[in-house]
């Protein structure tokens, strides 16, 4: 059971906007950035957003991040096929003194 | 190219030892903190431990606390895991992660490996 609670799935059609959510507590959303992880079937995840918003090369601004208090979400607009995968938040967690990921929600494109 | 190769995966017995290596290629090594997460069959992620890039200063999972050791040498580009007292539950892919800054701080990882599967089973 993860510190961070990520529904385990969700669903939209092509062209829509869909947003993830990831709630944890003030010991590790709530005092540190989150990061959103892509993980298609098969592969290694792949960083698609860091420090709450930012997002590294290549990622495309289809793609944002968001940070109110002690829950994060992840909203993909324009939603494509290829999207369908597995998305994890992550962070660090103050009490536990480490990292932390989000059970992941699998994504499934209509 | 920048690329994280893992190695040192297999069968191992409950109770036995096994050794990962991974090495790095196409950055400065030593500028990056280091991490292990790993992904059992059909669950999600789940850190396992991590390394600052000077060696200095390294951080464990609970679960996994006072069984695996992680180190690096950066001479060598080279991040390992030294893991014991192996259980059925560490039965999982194993991925060597390179976080974006030097110090172990919040979760981001910007280059993955493509993993190695250790397997605990008699």
């Amino acid at each position: 059971q993860s510190v961070l609670t990520q529904p385990p799935s969700a669903s939209g059609t092509p062209g829509q906007r869909v947003t993830l959510s990831c709630s944890g507590s003030s010991s590790n959303i709530g005092s540190n950035t989150v990061n959103w992880y892509q993980q298609l079937p098969g592969t290694a995840p792949k960083l698609l957003i860091y420090y709450n918003h930012q997002r590294p090369s290549g990622v495309p601004d289809r793609f944002s991040g968001s940070k109110s208090g002690t829950s994060a979400s992840l909203a993909i607009s324009g939603l494509q096929s290829e999207d369908e995968a597995d998305y994890y938040c992550a962070t660090w967690d103050d009490s536990l003194n480490g990292r932390v990921f989000g059970g992941g929600t699998k994504l499934t494109v209509l | 190219e920048v690329q994280l190769l893992e190695s040192g995966g297999g069968l191992v017995q409950p109770g036995g030892s096994l050794r990962l290596s991974c090495t790095a290629s196409g950055f400065t090594f030593s500028d990056y903190a280091m991490t292990w997460v790993r992904q059992s069959p059909g669950k999600g992620l789940e850190w396992v431990a991590s390394v600052s890039g000077s060696a200095s200063n390294t951080y464990y999972a609970d679960s996994v606390k006072g069984r695996f050791t992680i180190s690096r040498d950066n001479s060598k580009n080279t991040l390992s895991l030294q893991m014991n007292s192996l259980r059925a539950e560490d039965t999982a892919r194993y991925y060597c992660a390179k976080d974006v800054v030097q110090i172990v701080t919040s979760c981001a990882f910007d280059i993955w490996g493509q993993g190695t599967v250790v397997t605990v089973s008699s």
